[in-house]
């Protein structure tokens, strides 16, 4: 059964600094998603990584895939504290249509 | 907003009693998976329907039940409710089953069994 862990899952940051988030997964997969939930609302898609070495950008947030490594990484340049939410990885495995999420990473950033 | 509607936004109901949940996809998208959400925890994955077919089965216990219509539309029913059935259920959609894009939510149902 695939397993999809993140690290770390509370996050307590200053604004400005710099941080990573990692999402390890236990099977192969080439198929990896990053979304953003704010508290008590629904998950907003982020990025979609399709192929090894993929890397996304968007404003202070920037997605890699690593599928030799299982890992998957989101990185916070200089954060605001409109980034404060809970971030989730979600990876498909082929033949199982299943979209399995991550643990989450709650993410407070600090003014 | 993502395209994917659920009702009813809110429910309260008492053990024992049963529910259903409604989902309307996106326009075009033929894949439904439904995810139960509960107090700080992550997204337990329930089950996923394609084009009216059943997919894939999650941790769902045999007391929920799900289907897809004709028109696409997907009800998850839970029955015999219990305290710990208290969650926030959400319904996503995609435009295929095979894991090429992401998945869009709904705004989610959240229920609370008393």
């Amino acid at each position: 059964e695939l397993k999809v862990e993140q690290n770390p899952l509370f996050l307590s940051m200053q604004e400005g600094k710099n941080y990573t988030i990692y999402c390890n997964y236990s099977t192969t997969s080439d198929r990896l998603y990053w979304y953003r939930q704010d508290p008590g609302k629904s998950l907003e898609s982020l990025f979609v990584l399709l192929s090894n070495g993929a890397v996304k950008q968007e404003g202070r947030l920037m997605a890699s895939l690593d599928t030799k490594a299982r890992l998957s990484t989101l990185h916070i340049t200089a954060a605001v504290h409109d980034l404060s939410a809970t971030y989730f990885c979600a990876v498909f495995t082929s033949g199982t249509y299943k979209y399995i999420f991550g643990t989450g990473t709650r993410l407070k950033v600090l003014a | 907003d993502s395209g994917v509607t659920q009702t009813p936004k809110h429910l309260i109901t008492a053990t024992g009693q049963r529910v259903t949940l409604r989902c309307s996809p996106r326009s075009g998208d033929l894949s439904v998976y439904w995810y139960q959400q509960s107090l700080d925890q992550g997204l337990q994955f329930l089950i996923q329907y394609y084009n009216g077919e059943e997919r894939a089965k999650g941790n769902i216990l045999e007391r929920f039940s799900a289907q897809q219509f004709p028109d696409l539309h997907s009800e998850l029913n839970l029955s015999s409710l219990e305290l710990g059935d208290s969650a926030l259920y959400f319904c996503a959609s995609s435009r295929t089953s095979w894991g090429t894009g992401e998945l869009f939510f709904g705004e989610g149902s959240r229920l609370t069994v008393l």
